[in-house]
Protein backbone atom coordinates (compact mmCIF):
# COMPACT_ATOMS: atom_id res chain seq x y z
CA UNK A 1 0.00 0.00 0.00
CA UNK A 2 1.57 3.18 -1.54
CA UNK A 3 1.64 6.02 1.36
CA UNK A 4 2.35 9.67 0.34
CA UNK A 5 4.55 10.27 -1.60
CA UNK A 6 6.24 13.67 -2.93
CA UNK A 7 8.76 14.83 -5.36
CA UNK A 8 11.56 16.64 -5.45
CA UNK A 9 12.85 16.07 -2.44
CA UNK A 10 15.50 19.15 -2.18
CA UNK A 11 14.93 21.79 -4.54
CA UNK A 12 16.95 25.04 -4.64
CA UNK A 13 15.67 28.57 -6.02
CA UNK A 14 16.76 32.12 -6.49
CA UNK A 15 14.15 35.01 -5.54
CA UNK A 16 11.99 35.95 -7.98
CA UNK A 17 11.64 32.14 -9.46
CA UNK A 18 8.57 30.14 -9.73
CA UNK A 19 8.72 26.35 -8.17
CA UNK A 20 6.17 23.13 -8.75
CA UNK A 21 6.15 20.93 -6.39
CA UNK A 22 4.26 17.31 -6.57
CA UNK A 23 2.37 14.90 -4.51
CA UNK A 24 0.73 11.61 -4.67
CA UNK A 25 -1.71 10.72 -2.37
CA UNK A 26 -2.14 7.75 -0.59
CA UNK A 27 -4.05 4.85 -2.14
CA UNK A 28 -7.45 5.06 -1.46
CA UNK A 29 -7.71 9.03 -0.38
CA UNK A 30 -8.91 11.68 -2.45
CA UNK A 31 -8.18 14.85 -1.05
CA UNK A 32 -5.07 16.52 -0.61
CA UNK A 33 -3.69 19.15 1.78
CA UNK A 34 -0.32 21.29 1.46
CA UNK A 35 1.37 22.68 4.47
CA UNK A 36 4.21 24.83 5.53
CA UNK A 37 6.90 24.07 7.76
CA UNK A 38 9.61 26.71 8.35
CA UNK A 39 12.48 25.46 10.62
CA UNK A 40 11.59 24.41 14.49
CA UNK A 41 7.78 25.49 13.95
CA UNK A 42 4.45 23.54 13.06
CA UNK A 43 3.14 22.75 9.72
CA UNK A 44 0.98 25.72 8.62
CA UNK A 45 -2.00 25.23 6.19
CA UNK A 46 -1.56 26.47 2.78
CA UNK A 47 -4.84 25.03 1.29
CA UNK A 48 -6.82 21.81 0.56
CA UNK A 49 -8.29 20.62 -2.76
CA UNK A 50 -10.78 18.05 -3.26
CA UNK A 51 -12.58 16.67 -6.17
CA UNK A 52 -9.92 19.13 -8.63
CA UNK A 53 -11.21 22.35 -6.42
CA UNK A 54 -9.51 24.48 -4.23
CA UNK A 55 -11.81 23.54 -0.74
CA UNK A 56 -10.18 25.54 2.04
CA UNK A 57 -7.21 27.94 1.85
CA UNK A 58 -5.11 29.39 4.66
CA UNK A 59 -3.31 32.42 5.02
CA UNK A 60 -1.17 32.42 2.27
CA UNK A 61 -0.60 34.96 -0.28
CA UNK A 62 -2.23 34.82 -3.83
CA UNK A 63 1.59 33.58 -4.78
CA UNK A 64 0.65 30.21 -3.69
CA UNK A 65 -1.46 28.23 -5.86
CA UNK A 66 -2.94 24.62 -6.44
CA UNK A 67 -4.15 22.46 -8.76
CA UNK A 68 -5.75 18.78 -8.06
CA UNK A 69 -5.17 16.03 -11.15
CA UNK A 70 -8.05 13.42 -11.92
CA UNK A 71 -6.07 10.67 -10.18
CA UNK A 72 -6.07 12.77 -6.91
CA UNK A 73 -2.48 14.04 -7.36
CA UNK A 74 -1.81 17.95 -6.59
CA UNK A 75 0.57 20.47 -7.59
CA UNK A 76 1.96 23.63 -5.39
CA UNK A 77 3.22 26.52 -7.57
CA UNK A 78 4.62 29.46 -5.82
CA UNK A 79 5.59 32.20 -7.78
CA UNK A 80 7.64 35.25 -7.27
CA UNK A 81 9.54 33.49 -4.92
CA UNK A 82 10.85 35.50 -1.54
CA UNK A 83 13.78 34.13 0.78
CA UNK A 84 11.42 33.94 3.47
CA UNK A 85 9.53 30.60 1.23
CA UNK A 86 12.32 28.73 2.25
CA UNK A 87 10.59 25.51 4.16
CA UNK A 88 9.50 22.36 3.94
CA UNK A 89 6.80 21.91 1.95
CA UNK A 90 4.81 19.01 2.83
CA UNK A 91 1.76 17.24 1.18
CA UNK A 92 -1.19 15.30 3.20
CA UNK A 93 -3.93 13.16 2.07
CA UNK A 94 -6.95 12.00 3.54
CA UNK A 95 -10.15 10.78 2.08
CA UNK A 96 -12.73 13.26 1.88
CA UNK A 97 -15.70 12.09 0.14
CA UNK A 98 -17.09 11.33 3.82
CA UNK A 99 -17.68 14.58 4.42
CA UNK A 100 -16.42 14.15 7.67
CA UNK A 101 -13.64 17.16 8.55
CA UNK A 102 -11.70 15.31 11.07
CA UNK A 103 -10.24 12.27 8.68
CA UNK A 104 -6.84 11.24 9.39
CA UNK A 105 -4.40 13.09 7.53
CA UNK A 106 -1.55 11.36 6.32
CA UNK A 107 1.62 12.93 5.34
CA UNK A 108 4.67 12.59 2.93
CA UNK A 109 7.97 13.05 3.82
CA UNK A 110 7.74 16.73 2.24
CA UNK A 111 10.04 19.08 -0.39
CA UNK A 112 12.52 20.48 0.76
CA UNK A 113 13.09 24.02 -0.88
CA UNK A 114 15.93 26.73 -0.13
CA UNK A 115 15.35 30.28 -1.63
CA UNK A 116 18.54 32.20 -2.43
CA UNK B 1 7.40 25.48 29.35
CA UNK B 2 6.86 27.59 25.41
CA UNK B 3 9.24 27.28 22.47
CA UNK B 4 10.35 30.71 21.07
CA UNK B 5 11.26 30.90 17.34
CA UNK B 6 13.72 27.71 17.13
CA UNK B 7 13.82 26.89 20.77
CA UNK B 8 11.69 23.50 21.09
CA UNK B 9 10.28 22.08 25.05
CA UNK B 10 12.49 19.45 25.29
CA UNK B 11 11.73 16.41 27.20
CA UNK B 12 14.53 14.08 28.18
CA UNK B 13 13.26 10.69 29.61
CA UNK B 14 15.36 6.84 30.52
CA UNK B 15 14.63 4.61 28.33
CA UNK B 16 11.89 2.16 29.74
CA UNK B 17 10.57 5.28 31.43
CA UNK B 18 6.80 6.74 30.93
CA UNK B 19 6.83 9.95 29.01
CA UNK B 20 4.46 12.76 29.23
CA UNK B 21 3.93 15.32 26.75
CA UNK B 22 1.66 18.27 27.03
CA UNK B 23 -0.39 20.95 24.49
CA UNK B 24 -2.02 23.52 24.75
CA UNK B 25 -4.79 23.77 22.26
CA UNK B 26 -6.15 27.47 21.59
CA UNK B 27 -9.71 27.17 19.81
CA UNK B 28 -12.33 26.25 22.14
CA UNK B 29 -14.41 25.44 19.08
CA UNK B 30 -11.73 22.49 18.32
CA UNK B 31 -13.61 19.21 17.81
CA UNK B 32 -10.79 16.90 16.37
CA UNK B 33 -7.58 16.71 17.87
CA UNK B 34 -4.62 14.72 16.52
CA UNK B 35 -0.84 13.70 17.81
CA UNK B 36 1.88 13.53 15.42
CA UNK B 37 5.31 12.38 15.64
CA UNK B 38 8.03 13.59 13.46
CA UNK B 39 11.74 12.43 13.31
CA UNK B 40 14.37 14.41 11.73
CA UNK B 41 14.11 14.73 8.24
CA UNK B 42 10.80 13.13 7.79
CA UNK B 43 7.21 14.43 7.24
CA UNK B 44 4.75 14.16 10.57
CA UNK B 45 3.33 10.88 11.60
CA UNK B 46 0.11 9.69 12.67
CA UNK B 47 -0.17 8.56 16.31
CA UNK B 48 -3.00 8.77 17.77
CA UNK B 49 -6.76 11.22 17.21
CA UNK B 50 -8.85 11.90 19.82
CA UNK B 51 -12.36 13.57 19.46
CA UNK B 52 -14.07 15.67 21.47
CA UNK B 53 -16.59 13.35 22.66
CA UNK B 54 -13.79 11.94 24.43
CA UNK B 55 -11.72 12.00 27.43
CA UNK B 56 -9.21 9.45 26.76
CA UNK B 57 -8.20 7.24 24.50
CA UNK B 58 -5.63 4.35 24.40
CA UNK B 59 -3.60 2.77 21.32
CA UNK B 60 -0.39 0.81 21.37
CA UNK B 61 1.84 2.17 24.60
CA UNK B 62 0.13 5.53 23.56
CA UNK B 63 -2.82 7.23 25.41
CA UNK B 64 -4.16 10.57 24.27
CA UNK B 65 -5.79 12.78 27.18
CA UNK B 66 -8.24 15.66 26.26
CA UNK B 67 -9.25 18.36 28.98
CA UNK B 68 -11.98 20.55 26.92
CA UNK B 69 -12.00 22.51 30.50
CA UNK B 70 -8.96 24.35 30.44
CA UNK B 71 -8.12 23.26 26.77
CA UNK B 72 -5.26 20.71 27.42
CA UNK B 73 -4.07 17.62 25.58
CA UNK B 74 -1.74 15.37 26.69
CA UNK B 75 0.51 12.12 25.09
CA UNK B 76 1.01 9.80 27.48
CA UNK B 77 3.56 7.15 25.84
CA UNK B 78 4.28 3.72 27.87
CA UNK B 79 7.22 2.06 28.28
CA UNK B 80 9.32 4.86 26.45
CA UNK B 81 12.07 3.50 23.74
CA UNK B 82 14.76 5.22 21.38
CA UNK B 83 13.02 4.73 18.71
CA UNK B 84 10.51 7.16 20.26
CA UNK B 85 12.75 10.40 20.08
CA UNK B 86 11.22 12.90 17.92
CA UNK B 87 9.38 16.17 17.79
CA UNK B 88 5.84 15.65 18.93
CA UNK B 89 3.15 17.90 17.61
CA UNK B 90 0.00 18.53 18.46
CA UNK B 91 -3.40 19.39 15.62
CA UNK B 92 -6.62 20.95 16.41
CA UNK B 93 -9.45 20.99 13.56
CA UNK B 94 -12.84 22.98 14.15
CA UNK B 95 -14.95 20.04 11.95
CA UNK B 96 -17.94 21.02 13.08
CA UNK B 97 -17.28 24.86 11.78
CA UNK B 98 -16.75 23.06 8.53
CA UNK B 99 -13.25 23.63 8.70
CA UNK B 100 -10.90 20.92 7.15
CA UNK B 101 -7.71 22.46 8.58
CA UNK B 102 -4.96 21.34 10.98
CA UNK B 103 -3.84 23.95 13.12
CA UNK B 104 -0.34 22.53 14.68
CA UNK B 105 1.13 23.39 18.03
CA UNK B 106 4.73 24.52 18.38
CA UNK B 107 5.93 20.87 18.86
CA UNK B 108 7.75 19.22 21.58
CA UNK B 109 11.18 17.62 21.52
CA UNK B 110 11.83 13.94 23.07
CA UNK B 111 14.72 12.51 23.51
CA UNK B 112 15.20 9.29 24.88
CA UNK B 113 18.37 8.42 27.16
CA UNK B 114 19.70 4.49 26.76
Amino acid sequence: DAGVTQSPTHLIKTRGQQVTLRCSPKSGHDTVSWYQQALGQGPQFIFQYYEEEERQRGNFPDRFSGHQFPNYSSELNVNALLLGDSALYLCASSLGRSGRGWETQYFGPGTRLLVL
Amino acid sequence: GESVGLHLPTLSVQEGDNSIINCAYSNSASDYFIWYKQESGKGPQFIIDIRSNMDKRQGQRVTVLLNKTVKHLSLQIAATQPGDSAVYFCAENMNGAGSYQLTFGKGTKLSVIP
